[in-house]
């Protein structure tokens, strides 16, 4: 399949902590995406890496890309309740096509 | 409020029946897609429409059919509906076809097909 795999499925932290979640491809990419969907929602966009960018920073996320691996990782520093939801990323392949996996399940205890 | 609006968000029918999902951005974008998330949380795009013009169509089975009035809207078909077809689809937006875009997503709608 030519899906982006998230690791791990479901993660489990406490509030404050740091969250790392994994992703690997198939294809050769334009960029990849990470979105965030909480339950019974629609997806939001979360950050955009491009195919020559190594590492992005938005607020208090963290994306590093390696395009050599075809993978990419998301960090959410100081983790709130408020950050549990599903996280997906999404490699946009050569027809631009944004291929999604099944997500990383996060949850944030109080 | 500018947004990615699905109607209706939730759809029970049974099978057989022929059903329609509405989708309207007012966004100003180019692109629209339909998605389907099944129960396991994996997301697969169905169509892309850009101005109107199909531009994606993975491999759905032809009793899906999309439709775009025009490039706000794009309406989806389903015909003879079956069970496998129970699933949340999610309309989505993006400014073009430019490969740098962020895509708006819709609150999704639950068909339940029995």
């Amino acid at each position: 399949s030519q899906q982006g795999e998230e690791d791990p499925q479901a993660l489990s932290i406490q509030e404050g902590e740091n969250a790392t979640m994994n992703c690997s491809y198939k294809t050769s990419i334009n960029n990849l995406q990470w979105y965030r969907q909480n339950s019974g929602r629609g997806l939001v966009h979360l950050i955009l890496i491009r195919s020559n960018e190594r590492e992005k920073h938005s607020g208090r996320l963290r994306v590093t890309l390696d395009t050599s691996k075809k993978s990419s990782s998301l960090l959410i520093t100081a983790s709130r309740a408020a950050d549990t939801a599903s996280y997906f990323c999404a490699p946009m392949d050569s027809s631009y096509k944004l291929i999604f996996g099944s997500g990383t399940r996060l949850l944030v205890r109080p | 409020d500018t947004a990615v609006s699905q109607t209706p968000k939730y759809l029970v029918t049974q099978m057989g029946n022929d059903k329609s999902i509405k989708c309207e951005q007012n966004l100003g974008h180019d692109t629209m897609y339909w998605y389907k998330q099944d129960s396991k949380k994996f997301l697969k795009i169905m169509f892309s429409y850009n101005n109107k013009e199909l531009i994606i169509n993975e491999t759905v089975p032809n009793r899906f059919s999309p439709k775009s009035p025009d490039k706000a809207h794009l309406n989806l078909h389903i015909n003879s509906l079956e069970l496998g077809d129970s699933a949340v689809y999610f309309c989505a937006s993006s400014p073009g076809g430019d490969a740098y875009n962020e895509q708006f997503f819709g609150p999704g709608t639950r068909l339940t097909v029995l």
